[in-house]
This record gives C-alpha cells, structure tokens and sequence, in this order.
C-alpha cells in the first residue's frame, strides 16, 4: 500500500483564492510526522509546514495551513490567496517514528498552476 | 554557503559508466538522506545517515548504488555500471537530529545515462 496518496496530479486555482490539496497517508504508527514541500520548476525542495500526529491544532505558516484529521488519516494543505509565485509541484510526505531519523515518504506530487 | 550543495548539478554519462554524486550538507546538520527523482515522479528514498551510525540503505534499488559519508559531513553516492534506469534528478538532504525533522534539500543532480 502506498504510504502517501495525492489523488490530485494538477490542479488549478484563480490568483487571490485559496485553493486545497489532499494528501491522505497510512501508517500504523501512533507516532509520525506530516510535511508539506514546494518544488518550484528551478527544482529546489522548500519546507513548508508541520504537523505532529500528537498535535491537537492545526499547523498553520503564513498563508498555509495544513487541514489534519487524524481519523481519516488525511494532511491536506490550504494555501490561502493564492499568489502567481504559488504555481509549482506540491508533495505531500510523512516520517514516521520522529526523532529516530528513518524513512521520509513522499507522495507523487500535485501540480499547482495559478492562473491571473 | 548556508544551504546543502550538490555537484555536479548536470552528469552526462554513458550506459557502463561509474558516476560519483556529492552532497556538502547544512553545517551541523547530523543527519543526511539521498533521494531519487525520476521525471514526473515523486521522491523516492535511497539512503539516510544519522551521525557516525549505521546507514539505513533499505532504498537503494541495487547493489550498483552505494553511498558513504566521510567524517560526518560530505557524501559520496556512487552508481556503478550505469544503466539507462538510473537516469534521474538525485537529490540530497540534510536535517538537524534535534528539530522536527524538516529537512533542507540541495538543488540536485540531474544525472543522463546515454
């Protein structure tokens, strides 16, 4: 089974609106930690959010926030008045087991185009 | 510089060929990973160091691949006898063991086996 979905390979979104992309994930662990990266099409892999499996709110950075329900198992990223310099790819991974290092596990990837 | 650094940032290489990939991770980053990126794909895991342990080397995809990291810092990942497959962006990251694990990648190497 795959440890990180993203159901979404492109998506579109009118400048100035928020858009939603989803990212649903499987582990068995109690412990684990969701990220969200943007890779621009320079290729370069920029942190964007956090979210704890023990976290109780969401985790929120500037125009981010990361929508969290545990018990759908699903980390999807808000990103709100979406900006041209938004358009790039969007992954979606977890780590499980913080703090022991291990595994990161990516999604495929969202496409974002924003549209003037 | 601040960031992790990769080189070369482009490899052309013919099929049988041994290449030799570098990362200089973030100075006083403990723990590094090696990442593969295949056109349209999404990350996949090759490698990870933690500090002077074991090397978690579950994700390399054949014995070609190897990776060693010298002294705590730089990393060397090696393809042996390349194969038209293994051409890919390879992206390096390094992370601080004390933080919530995000990691800070390198712009890549986009590696062409002919």
């Amino acid at each position: 089974a795959q440890k990180i979905t993203q159901t979404q390979p492109g998506m579109f979104v009118q400048e100035k609106e928020a858009v939603t992309l989803d990212c649903t994930y499987d582990t068995s662990d109690q412990s684990y930690g969701l990220f969200w990266y943007k890779q621009p099409s320079s290729g370069e892999m920029i942190f964007l959010i956090y979210q704890g499996s023990y976290d109780e709110q969401n985790a929120t950075e500037g125009r981010y926030s990361l929508n969290f329900q545990k018990a759908r198992k699903s980390a999807n990223l808000v990103i709100s008045a979406s900006q041209l310099g938004d358009s790039a790819m969007y992954f979606c991974a977890m780590r499980e087991r913080p703090n022991t290092g291990n595994q990161f596990y990516f999604g495929t990837g969202t496409s974002l185009t924003v549209i003037p | 510089g601040a960031g992790v650094s990769q080189s070369p940032s482009n490899k052309v290489t013919e099929k049988g060929k041994d290449v030799e990939l570098r990362c200089d991770p973030i100075s006083g980053h403990t723990a590094l990973y090696w990442y593969r990126q295949s056109l349209g794909q999404g990350l996949e895991f090759l490698i990870y160091f933690q500090g002077n342990s074991a090397p978690d080397k579950s994700g390399l995809p054949s014995d070609r691949f190897s990776a060693e990291r010298t002294g705590g810092s730089v990393s060397t990942l090696t393809i042996q006898r390349t194969q038209q497959e293994d051409s890919a962006v390879y992206l390096c990251a390094s992370s601080r063991r004390t933080s919530l694990g995000e990691q800070f990648f390198g712009p890549g190497t986009r590696l062409t086996v002919l």
